[in-house]
């Protein structure tokens, strides 16, 4: 069993730019969570997936968005990049199916904007 | 709003001996999950344990328990034992019913050789 991925690993960017941030999720999962961890801080909820749709959003500007495809796989693209954007972002996948809807992670993409 | 706090931002203790880590937390929810997550230098968040809110049994995996005090909105996390490799951040999590993880500020644990 393949657990979830993200990539790249590492990403430089510069203010004003657009990044995109791929996850694949874990097989047999149809839920994908997107969280921003900035540095020396707990992960933030930034937005969920289920089935190809948002479902919940975090306090995040309009500017931060996101895809689930039909393998349940997620992009988290973010427009106009600013400074604070410098983070860890983490991805997570979970199965609706179940009752408890653990999430597992992924290892994360270091995003430095200059 | 649902918050997690976590008072200690670092803790040591020596190899060996027992640590207690702290975190309180606020909702309105009567049904939801808490968790403990690990995250070491390699960024990759693991699950350490959980506990089910309508569950009073604390929870135990191996050498980490918790203390749940629903009623306090307390729940803290005890590893026995220390080892090297329990160095990391420790972040108290808690996971709602619209199923979004809320975590609070880490907690940093050194283990003293």
């Amino acid at each position: 069993e393949t657990g979830v991925t993200q990539s790249p690993t590492h990403l430089i960017k510069t203010r004003g730019q657009q990044v995109t941030l791929r996850c694949s999720s874990q097989s047999g999962h149809n839920t994908v969570s997107w969280y921003q961890q900035a540095l020396g801080q707990g992960p933030q909820f930034i937005f969920q997936y289920y089935r190809e749709e948002e479902n919940g959003r975090g306090n995040f500007p309009p500017r931060f968005s996101g895809l689930q495809f039909p393998n349940y796989s997620s992009e988290l693209n973010v427009n106009a990049l600013e400074l604070d954007d410098s983070a860890l972002y983490l991805c997570a996948s979970s199965s609706r199916l179940a009752n408890y809807n653990e999430q597992f992670f992924g290892p994360g993409t270091r995003l430095t904007v200059l | 709003a649902q918050t997690v706090t976590q008072s200690q931002p670092e803790m040591s203790v020596q190899e060996a001996e027992t640590v207690t880590l702290s975190c309180t937390y606020d909702t309105s929810e009567s049904d939801y999950y808490l968790f403990w997550y690990k995250q070491p230098p390699s960024r990759q968040m693991i699950l350490v344990i959980r506990q089910e809110a309508y569950k009073q049994q604390n929870a135990t995996e191996n050498r980490f328990s918790v203390n749940f005090q629903k009623a306090a909105k307390s729940f803290s996390l005890k590893i026995s034992d220390s080892q090297l490799g329990d160095a990391a951040m420790y972040f108290c999590a808690f996971l709602n019913r619209d199923d979004k993880i809320i975590f609070g500020k880490g907690t940093r644990l050194h283990i003293l050789p």
